[in-house]
């Protein structure tokens, strides 16, 4: 099973929402990943999470923030987003260093 | 030079034939390239992926060919058919050989080929 699951698949927002994502996998897999993609542009990475602790943080403004609750669990909290936030927001996963499983993703639109 | 560089932009291929996108890279330490398929609205499905450790590997229609002197990968699907109509995304990372860093397996990918397979 290399199943990624994220919730809710479409998200529709306020700029003054509070909101938020959530990822789980029950691979045993020790790295999640949060990314973003715009359209017809590539995944771009935004934090890493190894061990449940907070590993790379790629600049991302503070109205994101990501919350690893445990091994198999990860949300992205978001706050006073704007306009040129919205995109499709991907979680993936991955055993340590070996191949990272992708979700659906979210369809956020901040309106 | 973290840069992975990825062409065709855009490739439109015959039922039947072959398909081939190509991937160039600058940074000599990523040792990971794999391939993921994107359908409209979903998320990136892992295709095959390779170790810089062969020159090439093939599962089913798909195969990678690796050059590590030119720092390129390319992957070729053969037999197209419509349903493999979709974006391909070429990736690399640095994953070592044993060791965990701790930093995941770290994707940079490519700009994306939107592949359309005509009957």
């Amino acid at each position: 099973d290399t199943e990624v699951t994220q919730t809710p698949k479409h998200l529709v927002m306020g700029m003054t929402n509070k909101k938020s994502l959530k990822c789980e996998q029950h691979m045993g897999h020790r790295a999640m990943y949060w990314y973003k993609q715009k359209a017809k542009k590539p995944p771009e990475l935004m934090f890493v999470y190894s061990y449940e602790k907070l590993s790379i943080n790629e600049s991302v403004p503070s109205r994101f923030s990501p919350e690893c609750p445990n091994s198999s669990l990860l949300n992205l909290h978001l706050h006073a987003l704007q306009p040129e936030d919205s995109a499709l927001y991907l979680c993936a996963s991955s055993q340590e260093n070996t191949e990272a499983f992708f979700g659906q993703g979210t369809r956020l639109t901040v309106v | 030079q973290q840069q992975v560089k990825q062409s065709p932009q855009s490739l439109i291929v015959q039922k039947g034939g072959i398909s081939i996108i190509n991937c160039a890279y600058e940074n000599t330490a990523f040792d990971y390239f794999p391939w993921y398929q994107q359908f409209p609205g979903k998320g990136p499905a892992l295709l095959i992926a390779i170790r810089p450790d062969v020159s090439e590997k093939k599962e089913g229609r798909f195969t990678i060919s690796f050059n590590k002197s030119a720092k390129q990968f390319s992957l070729h699907i053969m037999d197209s058919q419509p349903g493999d109509s979709a974006t391909y995304f070429c990736a690399a990372s640095h994953l070592g050989p044993y060791t965990y860093t701790g930093g995941g397996n770290k994707l940079t990918f490519g700009t994306g080929t939107q592949l359309k397979v005509e009957l």
